[in-house]
């Protein structure tokens, strides 16, 4: 079982849709989680970042950690074309070394947005 | 401020070369984290430097090296290329606190031939 899993898609839905993203995970040690936006040929963009369990709302972007169920979501309300991208989830652990840390990330999930 | 800066954006090698890659952080950055990024395998860590010093290395092999320079910059290389080795490298800076989030820049896009 892989660390994290997150559904690839690709996912389309219409603008102005409630999209919903999602990733499990397995490693109670992961502590921080994020959310990052990749347009084709760029570099992720951090969208969202969140430590404790619960809501936290950022415009039309809402992060969920249910760190009990080992569970993290991406809401995004009123979808719009330029929100088509690949969503990664991505979860902090520490490393080897004094005060090193890495991320763990999901594989993605490629949204399209209709117009 | 300006963002991570990687050069150069695009490498074409053949088996056995090797490469230098480039990455300038965030001002006032200390930390660099290094990306390898392939459809099959997602994302998945390199290494991490703070102040010249290599803190912490992901599951890959010798081949795969970095450096720090006492600006933050930080250069990753790769010798004796494979053709697995054709990926997006993202290089990514922070504060260096354990919860500080990572900001990525664009990347280099390597084919190895």
């Amino acid at each position: 079982q892989k660390e994290v899993e997150q559904d690839p898609g690709p996912l389309s839905v219409p603008e102005g849709a409630i999209v919903s993203l999602n990733c499990t995970y397995s490693n109670s040690a992961f502590q921080y989680f994020m959310w990052y936006r990749q347009y084709s040929r760029k570099g992720p963009e951090l969208l969202m970042y969140t430590y404790s369990s619960g809501n936290k709302e950022d415009g039309r972007f809402t992060a969920q950690v249910d760190k009990s169920s080992k569970y993290i979501s991406l809401f995004i309300r009123d979808s719009q074309p330029s929100d088509s991208a690949t969503y990664l989830c991505a979860m902090t652990s520490r490393g080897s070394g004094a005060g090193s840390y890495q991320l763990t990330f999901g594989k993605g999930t490629k949204l399209s947005v209709i117009p | 401020k300006a963002g991570v800066t990687q050069t150069p954006r695009y490498l074409i090698k053949t088996r056995g070369q090797q490469v230098t890659l480039s990455c300038s952080p965030i001002s006032g950055h200390r930390s660099v984290s290094w990306y390898q990024q392939t459809p099959g395998q997602g994302l998945q860590f390199l290494f991490e430097y703070f102040s010249e010093t290599q803190r912490n290395k992901g599951n890959f092999p010798g081949r795969f090296s970095g450096r720090q320079f006492s600006n933050s910059r930080s250069e990753m290389n790769v010798s004796t290329l494979e053709l697995g080795d054709s990926a997006l490298y993202l290089c990514a800076s922070s504060e260096s606190n354990y919860n500080s989030p990572l900001h990525f820049g664009n990347g280099t896009r390597l084919t190895v031939t």
